[in-house]
């Protein structure tokens, strides 16, 4: 059972740049989520799904896209990339709201 | 406003020892996770908790619903135990998904 699945681990972009950071989950979840993790801050809520063809925004979605066409996947967009947009990217997902949280492996993504 | 609130940010330990990590919020949860993260790597969920307590290894964690409080104890702490553990909380009741992270708390545990 492989869980969920991020890529990709490490990506440098140029400033300008965009590109999409995969996430997968095989559990059947219902709700995904992106987040950002910072030094010294907790981590933030990007943006969210509750099933497919459901998004919506987190504490900080400015600069980033999200679709959710399948259950399973559940891809974040970077539409044009901001030194302020580097930060480690964790997706999560949960089948219920009162259920474990599962997260990936992470997407240190620097931008220069 | 929702906040958690986690104590202390760092912790340093001799193996063998007992430790305690806290973690308060302002306001009613319906569930509360622990979750480890070693340096440069994933996070982990260690245990969902909305009463009482678990224990899972030498891992205990406990709630308080009522002084809004949780404690995550590690007994007979180890040098792999060193890991930032994060607590994180579903604020109200219902179907609200969204869970607020604490800062978590760096551990190392010295041999």
């Amino acid at each position: 059972n492989a869980g969920v699945t991020q890529t990709p681990k490490f990506q440098v972009l140029k400033t300008g740049q965009s590109m999409t950071l995969q996430c997968a989950q095989d559990m059947n979840h219902e709700y995904m989520s992106w987040y950002r993790q910072d030094p010294g801050m907790g981590l933030r809520l990007i943006h969210y799904s509750v099933g497919a063809g459901i998004t919506d925004q987190g504490e900080v979605p400015n600069g980033y896209n999200v679709s959710r066409s399948t259950t399973e996947d559940f891809p974040l967009r970077l539409l044009s990339a901001a030194p302020s947009q580097t930060s480690v990217y964790f997706c999560a997902s949960s089948g219920n709201w009162n259920t474990e949280a599962f997260f990936g492996q992470g997407t240190r993504l620097t931008v220069v | 406003k929702n906040e958690v609130e986690q104590s202390p940010q760092n912790l340093t330990a001799q193996e063998g020892e007992f430790i305690t990590i806290n973690c308060s919020y302002s306001v009613g949860i319906s569930a509360l996770h622990w979750l480890q993260q070693h340096p440069g790597g994933g996070i982990v969920s260690l245990f969902m908790l909305s009463s009482g307590k678990k224990k899972h290894g030498r891992l205990i964690a406990t709630i308080n619903i009522q002084e809004k409080h949780s404690s995550l104890h590690i007994t007979a702490s180890h040098p792999r135990d060193s890991a930032v553990y994060i607590c994180a909380v579903r604020f109200g009741g219902g179907s609200n998904y969204k869970l607020t992270f604490g800062k978590g708390t760096l551990l190392t545990v010295n041999p």
